[in-house]
């Protein structure tokens, strides 16, 4: 059964924290994205991977960064957790190809800073 | 820019009524594609449908059908004959082709099916 495992689906924070989210899919898939989930404005991209070692800007990167030194693992990094990054974080991933393909989600993280 | 309106934040509605989800899109592509994502109380989004902007013939699995006007950008999704197991966030998303495998996505619409 094809799967992306996220290393947590629950953690609390401080403010000022380094927070590490992990992700790893086994489907040998090229894509890794990483998505915040908010009530009401729906999934968001943070960052997202084409190949190890690369990474692109989503629509709202500021306060993260990301590192892919495996294909099978892409893992999210806030620098100094702060409240307004209390949410949920949806890891997922897809085959490179021409055609935009289906994305296979983790099951997400929820990440409260206090 | 590419922009997905889902309007309906939340539905309810009584088992074995239809429903129908809304989802209205803006793109300047000529070429994009469309999805419909269910997310259960487990977290995990589940892949449901795409559709490329060129074939709009509506398409039907089962209870499920969707319904793509390109005259009013719009793709829609019916659920026929509701089942308390539907109950689900559903999200519509849209990937331009230049963009990749990037996709936007709407706001999400909470389906509560009671019994």
């Amino acid at each position: 059964d094809v799967k992306v495992t996220q290393s947590s689906r629950y953690l609390v924070k401080r403010t000022g924290e380094k927070v590490f989210l992990e992700c790893v899919q086994d489907m040998d898939h090229e894509n890794m994205f990483w998505y915040r989930q908010d009530p009401g404005l729906g999934l968001r991209l943070i960052y997202f991977s084409y190949d190890v070692k690369m990474k692109e800007k989503g629509d709202i990167p500021e306060g993260y960064s990301v590192s892919r030194e495996k294909k099978e693992r892409f893992s999210l990094i806030l620098e100094s957790a702060s409240t307004n990054q209390t949410s949920m974080y949806l890891c997922a991933s897809s085959l490179l190809g021409t055609v935009t393909g289906e994305l296979f989600f983790g099951e997400g993280s929820r990440l409260t800073v206090l | 820019a590419q922009k997905v309106t889902q309007a309906q934040t939340e539905i309810s509605v009584v088992e074995k009524e239809d429903v129908t989800l809304d989802c209205v899109y803006e793109t300047r592509d000529t070429t994009y594609y469309l999805f419909w994502y269910k997310q259960p109380p487990s977290g995990e989004l589940v892949f449901l449908i795409r559709r490329n902007s060129f074939d709009e013939q509506n398409e039907i699995s089962g209870r499920y059908s969707w319904n793509f006007q390109k005259s009013t950008s719009s793709f829609n999704f019916t659920i026929t004959a509701s089942q308390v197991v539907d109950s689900a966030v559903y999200f519509c998303a849209l990937s331009e082709a230049g963009a990749g495998n990037m996709l936007t996505f709407g706001g999400g619409t909470r389906l509560m099916v009671k019994p």
